[in-house]
């Protein structure tokens, strides 16, 4: 089945790199994603990968896709306070002309002062 | 980039009555919607998928009848959460792929709507 599992909570001091991983099952995937969602808020698009590749790089965030082992990790540089939110990575997988969209548990990280 | 609104950002209602949330692609048309409800500290659970002019594809355990999507234009998509209860309450989100981004499948989100239901 169609999974997507990633760590629950992730705390760092600010200026420290963040690194938030995902794992996911269905090796089908043709986009990964990297979501934020600040409280009480709609998700947010920070990056995405195509399966194809294996990392992909924009300022502070460099996304990591290891396809063999179906994991996907975030890595935020000199993480600031206003990073603190919650991270979802999400997988699409296009099925009978339809995009369906898995989403993981969410990270929530916490950046301390 | 493109927006999504939703309206309203939050309503209480009392138990019984219907509310109707409304998600709009403010400057792209969106081919489909997609709405989520997520709760306290949990992830988005998918409720259903709207195409425009077309009957709403509802995930598994969602019921149709209590949650009364439309998808009448390119731009508009509404949930009715019919005869709510309190465990109705919580906080539901909207999505939508746009024609231009469709190759990549981003989804353009809503600022999603907080239900309480007393």
């Amino acid at each position: 089945g169609e999974d997507v599992e990633q760590s629950l909570f992730l705390s760092v001091r600010e200026g420290d790199s963040s690194v938030i991983n995902c794992t996911y099952t269905d090796s089908s995937s043709t986009y990964l994603y990297w979501y934020k969602q600040e409280p009480g808020a709609g998700l947010q698009l920070l990056t995405y990968i195509f399966s194809n590749m294996d990392m992909k790089q924009d300022q502070r965030l460099t996304v990591l896709l290891n396809k063999k082992d179906k994991h996907l990790s975030l890595r935020i540089a000199d993480t600031q306070t206003g990073d603190s939110a919650i991270y979802f990575c999400a997988e699409t997988l296009l099925a009978s002309g339809t995009y369906k969209y898995i989403f993981g548990t969410g990270t929530r990280l916490k950046v301390l002062a | 980039g493109a927006v999504v609104s939703q309206h309203p950002s939050r309503v209480i209602c009392k138990s019984g009555t219907s509310v109707k949330i409304e998600c709009r692609s403010l400057d792209f048309q969106a081919t489909t919607m997609f709405w989520y409800r997520q709760f306290p500290k949990q992830s988005l659970m998918l409720m259903a998928t709207s195409n425009e002019g077309s009957k709403a594809t509802y995930e598994q355990g969602v019921e149709k009848d209590k949650f009364l999507i439309n998808h009448a234009s390119l731009t508009l998509s509404t949930l009715t959460v019919t005869s709510a209860h309190p465990e109705d309450s919580s906080f539901y989100i909207c999505s939508a792929i746009s024609l231009i981004t469709e190759g990549t499948g981003e989804l353009f989100f809503g600022e999603g709507s907080r239900l309480t239901v007393l």
